[in-house]
């Protein structure tokens, strides 16, 4: 069973201030997704990397798969109230049947004003 | 484009009594479609994965069930609730495995 651990579990900032969040695991992905969840809705995909040492950029987030496409970071500049929310990665295995997805358990952020 | 739809979006119900939610995928063909529950705000655990009609595959031993009786239509069943069915259920699809999931909204269940 794959398993990603995503730190830190809690994060509290204040607008304007950068932070990175992390999702690591001892398994190797195909691919790994970043989503954002607000309360009471389902999650909404952000990014999908799948080449080892990926960067991609969307607006103020920036995604980084680890060389070794076992890890992923997510690197927020100036952080807004509108970032706040659930954080999840989630990781395909190589040999995952239908391409079931391994999700961590996610990173709370709260943005204050 | 392509849209999921799942309902209800809230639903109570008493332990002991039947449980039947519903999802619908728009726009696509032969999806990849899946069920999955999360707890109080944390990560995903999934329950039922389906790759076309009437195939379905189970994750986890549990007191519910899945079917597929179109290609665009998944339903989560159970004949009988259990307080530890509580949950936000959370379906989901994918065209292929190499994409990230589409989801719905979410039904929140509570069982009494």
């Amino acid at each position: 069973t794959q398993l990603l651990e995503q730190s830190p579990q809690f994060l509290s900032i204040q607008e304007g201030e950068n932070l990175t969040v992390y999702c690591n695991s001892s398994s190797v992905f195909s691919s790994l997704q970043w989503y954002r969840q607000e309360p009471g809705e389902g999650p909404v995909l952000l990014v999908t990397v799948v080449t080892g040492g990926e960067v991609k950029k969307l607006k103020r987030l920036t995604f980084q798969f680890g060389d070794a496409r076992k890890d992923s970071s997510l690197h927020i500049t100036a952080a807004q109230t509108g970032d706040t929310g659930l954080y999840l990665c989630a990781g395909t295995s190589p040999e995952t049947n239908a391409g079931k997805s391994t999700f961590g358990d996610g990173t709370t952020l709260t943005v204050k004003p | 484009s392509q849209t999921i739809h799942q309902w209800p979006a809230t639903l109570v119900q008493p332990v002991g009594s039947p449980l039947s939610l519903e999802c619908t995928v728009e726009g696509t063909s032969n999806p990849n479609l899946y069920w999955y529950r999360q707890a109080a705000g944390r990560g995903l655990q999934l329950l039922f994965y389906s790759v076309g009609i009437g195939q379905i595959s189970s994750e986890v031993p549990q007191n519910l069930s899945a079917s597929r009786p179109q290609d665009r239509q998944f339903i989560l069943s159970s004949k009988k609730l259990l307080l530890s069915d509580s949950g936000f259920y959370l379906c989901a699809w994918r065209a292929t495995p190499a994409l990230g999931y589409t989801f719905g909204s979410g039904t929140r269940l509570t069982v009494v």
